[in-house]
């Protein structure tokens, strides 16, 4: 079965620091992974996604995100957070033969201090 | 503008009411999904229609019933709802089946209050 866990609630980062949020997954097969952003009161936002090749991948407002096979990891990173980033973070994961079934993590809410 | 329009945006019912929520997108996709995101909990599944074909329904309560009429339209029927289904209920879309890669596009979703 696939599975997606994110395992920080909350993750605090002073603006202008490099902030990671953590994911990992379980799925048999090729996995495709993604990152998306929910902001107050508003639908999930496509971040970025990694199919294939280069494990990292770059992705909307300066994120990016490191496929890491034998960890089954997907963390997402910035190299400089911003106080604008404070917002809800979905990892997701889909597996090649059951295409429309894309398993969300529970989020994590990221908190950029001033 | 997310390509996907949801309305209402709130939605308050008592538990003998019908309501329907909408759903529009102007993406030109092909599959369109409802999911649920409740305080606390990963988002739910519901359903999903492909070429206004419902192909995958996650044992959802038949107190939602969902409606495809065509590719850019999908409604959300409610009927003897229960307070436990207040929550954010989100449409999606995306390109047509058998495109694994192909990211989901969501509406702003409805906030639904059950009384």
């Amino acid at each position: 079965a696939q599975s997606v866990a994110q395992p920080e609630d909350q993750v605090n980062v002073a603006e202008g620091n490099p902030l990671t949020v953590k994911c990992t997954y379980s799925v048999s097969g090729n996995p495709y992974l993604f990152w998306y952003v929910q902001y107050p009161n508003r639908g999930l936002q496509f971040l970025l996604k990694y199919i294939t090749g280069d494990n990292l991948v770059k992705g909307s407002y300066g994120f990016e995100a490191e496929f890491n096979k034998s960890q089954t990891s997907f963390h997402l990173k910035k190299p400089s957070a911003l106080v604008s980033d404070s917002a809800l973070y979905f990892c997701a994961v889909r597996a090649w033969e059951s295409s429309y079934k894309l398993i969300f993590g529970s989020g994590t809410r990221l908190l950029v201090r001033p | 503008e997310t390509g996907v329009t949801q309305t209402p945006r709130h939605l308050v019912m008592g538990m003998t009411n019908k309501k329907s929520l909408k759903c529009e997108q102007h993406l030109g996709h092909n599959a369109m999904y409802w999911y649920k995101q409740s305080a606390k909990k990963p988002l739910e599944l519901m359903f999903v229609y492909s070429l206004e074909e419902r192909v995958e329904n996650n044992s959802v309560p038949s107190r939602f019933s969902p409606e495809c009429p065509n590719s850019s339209h999908l409604f959300l029927h409610l009927h003897t709802l229960q307070p436990e289904d207040s929550a954010l209920y989100l449409c999606a879309s995306s390109r047509e089946k058998g495109t694994a890669e192909s990211p989901l596009h969501f509406g702003n979703g409805t906030r639904l209050t059950v009384t």
